[in-house]
């Protein structure tokens, strides 16, 4: 089975922190994606990586950056922290071929305040 | 018009009747649809995935794809209590941008 851990459920930062998510995933997979999910907006995608070191913006990139130093880890970075940042946070892998599921973890829930 | 159309309920059915899930979509691209469950305040799990147009089944859970209509359904046999959660179609056209075109969620309570 596919597991995409997050370093932590739940996060209570204040305004102006820098932030660090981590995500770790254990199946070699190529792609991960970083995404954040608010009440009636769904799923939005902030950063994906399609190989170490690579990464592409995605819908919503402002006041985030990413990092990926190895194959299994990526890494989320709210530069400056702020309250319209409070949202649940998750990660996901995808294979580079074959089939295009992705896989996720359980989420980071991070309150700003 | 948006790419993917879910209805967000909230749907709520008794324990024991089939729920039928639906998205449509305009990109005659995708290929590839997936449905994911989603507890709350859990990650989003794979549930069903599916290439092109059929069904698949899997236990009392069965993916159905109608390309020529844009429209994808689950339907749910004989739910449970345990089923309620938030359901999230998924698509992908397999032109190798690897990000997934998701609906935003129905709520489904399967009251016992």
């Amino acid at each position: 089975d596919v597991k995409v851990t997050q370093s932590s459920r739940y996060l209570v930062k204040r305004t102006g922190e820098k932030v660090f998510l981590e995500c770790v995933q254990d199946m070699d997979h190529e792609n991960m994606f970083w995404y954040r999910q608010d009440p009636g907006l769904g799923l939005r995608l902030i950063y994906f990586s399609y190989d170490v070191k690579m990464k592409e913006k995605g819908d919503i990139p402002e006041g985030y950056s990413v990092s990926r130093e190895k194959k299994e880890r990526f890494s989320l970075i709210l530069e400056s922290a702020s309250t319209n940042q409070t949202s649940m946070y998750l990660c996901a892998s995808s294979p580079w071929t074959g089939t295009y599921e992705q896989y996720f973890g359980p989420g980071t829930r991070l309150t700003v305040t | 018009q948006k790419e993917v159309e879910q209805d967000p309920g909230p749907l709520s059915v008794p324990e024991g009747a089939i729920v039928s899930l639906n998205c449509t979509y305009s990109n005659s691209a995708f290929q590839y649809f997936m449905w994911y469950r989603q507890y709350s305040r859990k990650g989003p799990e794979l549930l069903m995935y599916t290439y092109s147009s059929g069904n698949k089944e899997d236990g009392r859970f069965t993916a159905q794809v109608d390309k020529s209509s844009k429209y994808i359904s689950l339907f749910i046999r004989d739910s449970q209590p345990s089923d309620s959660a938030t359901y999230l179609c998924a698509m992908d056209s397999g032109a190798g941008s690897y990000q997934l075109t998701f609906g935003k969620g129905t709520k489904l309570s399967v009251i016992p």
